[in-house]
């Protein structure tokens, strides 16, 4: 069974460049998450799918960040502008319904 | 709303020595937890989790962990530590998300670091 995808592995930008992520999930996992892990902390959840619907994006900056899972497949995780701050590693994972979550490698961000 | 605490940056040890890695939870009702573990540029990996039942779980690469609900712990151990044990590691707890779904909440992480 092949795992979580994702790509760019790596990206470095400038300050209030656009940047996007892409994440595909394990084939028939409904749930598909996108978090967000700075240096030396905990993966932080920015959101949520079930399908392509969203159910949770209460910590998602909603004025820089968005994000899409159209089809309920693959889904694209945006930022436009970039802050500094914004220089983390972005998780993508996914379970079956509340199940045992499956992470990809990550996408590390770097912001200059 | 649930968490989770793990109270060592870092836990040393030598190889071939016991190893455990802390974790306690607050939750509301039966916890489900779950032990992550995460190599440099790497995503989390799962080694184990706990539901329901026996109160010492047996995990991936020899890792086992112990529910204590007294004493609201979830501590995972090993019995003979590996250099290439050397990691990351994250506890975490599941939660309702406000949709009814689930969640999950993360610990801080705690490294561990085998020396030879």
């Amino acid at each position: 069974e092949a795992g979580v995808a994702q790509s760019p592995r790596y990206k470095i930008i400038e300050k209030r460049q656009s940047v996007a992520f892409w994440c595909n999930p394990i084939s028939g996992h409904a749930t598909l998450y996108w978090y967000q892990q700075i240096l030396g902390q905990g993966p932080k959840l920015l959101i949520q799918f079930q399908n392509n619907g969203v159910v949770d994006d209460s910590q998602l900056p909603k004025d820089r960040f968005s994000a899409e899972r159209l089809k309920g497949v693959d889904s694209t995780l945006k930022i436009q502008p970039a802050k500094l701050e914004d220089s983390a590693v972005y998780l993508c994972a996914s379970s079956r319904g509340g199940e045992t979550q499956y992470f990809g490698p990550g996408t590390r961000l770097l912001v200059l | 709303a649930q968490s989770v605490a793990q109270p060592e940056d870092q836990v040393n040890v030598a190889e071939g020595n016991p190893l455990t890695v802390k974790c306690t939870y607050s939750v509301s009702g039966n916890p489900y937890l779950f032990w992550y573990v995460q190599y440099p540029n790497r995503g989390l990996q799962f080694l184990l989790k706990y539901i329901t039942g026996d109160n010492l779980v047996k995990g991936s690469y020899g890792f086992e962990a112990e529910f204590n609900k007294s004493q609201t712990s979830f501590h995972l151990k090993k019995p003979s530590a590996l250099v290439s044990d050397s990691a990351l590691y994250f506890c975490a707890v599941r939660d309702f998300a406000p949709s009814g779904t689930y969640k999950y909440i993360f610990g801080t992480g705690t490294r561990l670091k085998v020396l030879a």
